[in-house]
């Protein structure tokens, strides 16, 4: 089993509507949680991160963690067709002094017009 | 301000043969990661530098990879030889120095590596 689980998709919803993206994880001492958006061919931009459970809002974006479940979702309103890209999240946990990134696989998202 | 740089952007090579990728992070970035991103997956750490020192380089094969970080600023990665599973994008990040720095890594756009 993957530390990190994400639905690849593609997820395929119109212009508008709100998208729920969504890990799991198993590892307990993760403790940062991240959202990273890569467009195709690009490198991941970081969209937004969190340390606790709980929601944090960026705009059209809220990022939610339940910790408890050990579940992170990333919702988008109004989606737009820009929003068309891969979505990854990914988490850290200390590891040697440092914090050790885990990736999920990302989900394609694709917002039609 | 900059953002990371990455050369070159596509390579083709011939299995066996090496390659180099070359990466310049954004200036005062202390932190420095390559990671490997195959298809379809999420980006996986090869290796990480603190200034010019390699904290974490668990997970390279240290039997055809290699990279350095000389004067602590821009970023080499070797491979050779190449096989045909090195086949990826190795993407370059930096982050700044702090405890919520790694939740703060910039990547450049990635150097697409394929091995014929």
């Amino acid at each position: 089993q993957k530390e990190v689980e994400q639905d690849p998709g593609p997820l395929s919803v119109p212009e508008g509507a709100i998208v729920s993206l969504n890990c799991t994880y198993s590892n307990s001492a993760f403790q940062y949680f991240m959202w990273y958006r890569q467009y195709s061919r690009k490198g991941p931009e970081l969209l937004m991160y969190t340390y606790s459970s709980g929601n944090k809002e960026d705009g059209r974006f809220t990022a939610q963690v339940d910790k408890s479940s050990k579940y992170i979702s990333l919702f988008i309103r109004d989606s737009q067709p820009s929003d068309s890209a891969t979505y990854l999240c990914a988490m850290l946990a200390p590891s040697g002094g440092y914090q050790k990134v885990t990736f999920g696989t990302g989900t394609k998202l694709q917002v039609i017009p | 301000e900059a953002g990371v740089v990455q050369s070159p952007r596509y390579k083709i090579i011939e299995k066996k043969q090496p390659v180099a990728f070359w990466c310049n992070p954004i200036s005062g970035h202390n932190t420095l990661y390559w990671y490997r991103q195959n298809l379809g997956q999420g980006p996986e750490l090869l290796i990480r530098y603190e200034n010019e020192e390699a904290v974490d380089d668990s997970q390279l094969p240290k039997d055809r990879f290699s990279a350095e970080r000389l004067k602590g600023v821009d970023s080499t990665l070797k491979i050779q030889p190449a096989e045909l599973g090195d086949s990826a994008v190795y993407l370059c990040a930096s982050s700044p120095r702090g405890v919520r720095g790694d939740t703060e890594a910039f990547f450049g756009q990635g150097t697409r590596l394929t091995v014929v």
